[in-house]
């Protein structure tokens, strides 16, 4: 029964430093979420994958962040060419189910732990 | 622009009596509500959720209201216990994400 996972738990780069952040969803869940959780505030949605696809990546902040989930399982978060404003921690969460707009409750998301990232 | 907002940073409570966190929201076509729950250093973890065809659901000692006419929702604890202490993030789903208000920390004290 393990529970979404992500990897590594903090990074620290230098600015202009490419960074790849690792989900692994619960398995079987079909959607996954990449999240944005700057200091004091709450998670900013990043994009949605069903599966493999990509549906929606309009909460990306710029061209140099890129997300993949190529076999419809594990994920990749990919910041190119890092900024400070990019330093938060990077949440990735999971729901059985794609989200429908139903309410239903397998559309519940699970987060993981996170992925602290700081860019000096 | 904040759609989710949750205006108080911060509830201290005493241990046994209940705890009030309220949240609004500002988008009429969120459909599906829901309570996180964060430690430090770890993940929000689900706590409960109402869909916007109700106005109340209870889980043991957590009841999340729902006003929709007034776009607000409260999470009641009681009794608060000191293992309550983290911080309870709102959220509001749209249509493929979820909005989040910037969370309420709680303290319950001994």
């Amino acid at each position: 029964g393990a529970g979404v996972s992500q990897s590594p738990r903090y990074k620290v780069a230098k600015r202009g430093q490419d960074v790849a952040l690792r989900c692994d969803p619960i398995s079987g869940h079909v959607s996954l979420f990449w999240y944005q959780q700057a200091l004091g505030q709450g998670p900013e949605f990043l994009t949605y994958f069903q599966n493999e696809a990509q549906l929606d990546k309009s909460g990306l902040p710029s061209d140099r962040f890129f997300a993949e989930r190529p076999e419809g399982s594990v994920s990749t978060l990919k910041i190119q060419r890092t900024q400070q404003e990019d330093s938060a921690v990077y949440l990735c969460a999971s729901s059985l189910v794609p989200t429908s707009g139903s309410g239903m409750s397998q559309e519940t998301q699970y987060f993981g732990p996170g992925t602290r990232l700081l860019v000096l | 622009d904040q759609q989710v907002k949750q205006n108080s940073p911060s509830l201290s409570v005493q241990e046994g009596r209940i705890s009030i966190l309220n949240c609004d929201y500002t988008n009429s076509m969120f459909d599906y509500f829901l309570w996180y729950k964060k430690y430090p250093a770890e993940g929000p973890t689900f706590l409960i959720s109402i869909s916007s065809i109700k106005d109340k659901n209870e889980d043991g000692r957590f009841t999340v209201f729902l006003n929709k006419s007034a776009k607000h929702l409260s999470l009641h604890i009681v009794p608060s216990q000191p293992g309550d202490s983290a911080v309870y993030f709102c959220a509001a789903r749209g249509n493929n994400d979820m909005r989040f208000g910037a969370g309420t920390r709680l303290t319950v004290k001994p």
